[in-house]
């Protein structure tokens, strides 16, 4: 079946520093979403790509979807303590099942 | 508008009973999906339903099973429990069933099985 990874599990930066993370998958998807879980919550809606090479932005978050539709990154730039929780990307497949990585939680230092 | 609403919110429950969890959607939502989140698998999808109708099932055996009511509350039940059921059981609506519509999430139900 379908895989999304998310490699590493972990990571921490300081503050002001920039994060990139990658999201992949084992087979071509028709849209990618990323979602973010604060320490305690429950996984929020952060944004959706479905054009080949789509970038879109949101403040300081930069999201790209991939030129073959099979991997998509997440770029924050000079994180901020705000910043820190799980950050899941999930994708669809053609029979529209949602898969989700396995997400990567962020700590940032101050 | 009031969000993704799951009952109850914690659970104990003993091996070998069976469990009943509830979630309402948003209002005018017609998907409604549910997932287990454990730290050693993550997020996984057990199955959706649109309009009373599963559309699609994750991995899970026989034990796990859902339904959808026509005001498109959803119900999942876990039978004949173990040890290894316990997580986070997450739901999540969309206003249309597949992809291309972002999901808004309960808060959950934690479910512990001793």
């Amino acid at each position: 079946g379908q895989q999304v990874m998310q490699i590493p599990q972990y990571q921490h930066v300081q503050e002001g520093e920039d994060f990139t993370t990658y999201c992949n998958s084992s087979t071509t998807l028709s849209n990618i979403q990323w979602y973010k879980q604060r320490p305690g919550g429950h996984p929020v809606f952060l944004i959706q790509l479905v054009k080949s090479g789509e970038v879109k932005k949101q403040k300081r978050l930069t999201f790209q979807f991939g030129e073959a539709k099979k991997n998509s990154s997440l770029h924050i730039t000079a994180t901020q303590t705000t910043d820190v929780g799980t950050y899941f990307c999930a994708g669809h497949d053609t029979n529209s099942k949602l898969t989700f990585g396995k997400g990567i939680t962020l700590s940032v230092r101050p | 508008k009031a969000g993704v609403t799951q009952t109850p919110r914690y659970l104990i429950k003993t091996r070998g009973q069976q469990v009943t969890l509830s979630c309402s959607p948003i209002s005018g939502h017609r998907s409604v999906s549910w997932y287990q989140q454990t730290p050693g698998q993550g997020l996984q999808f057990l199955f959706e339903y649109f309009s009373e109708t599963q559309r699609n099932k994750g991995n899970f055996p026989g034990r796990f099973s859902g339904r959808q009511f026509s005001n498109s509350r959803s119900e999942m039940n876990v039978s004949t429990l173990e040890l290894g059921d316990s997580a986070l059981y997450l739901c999540a609506s969309s206003w249309g069933g597949g992809a291309f519509y972002e999901q808004y999430f309960g808060p959950g139900t934690r479910l512990t099985v001793t």
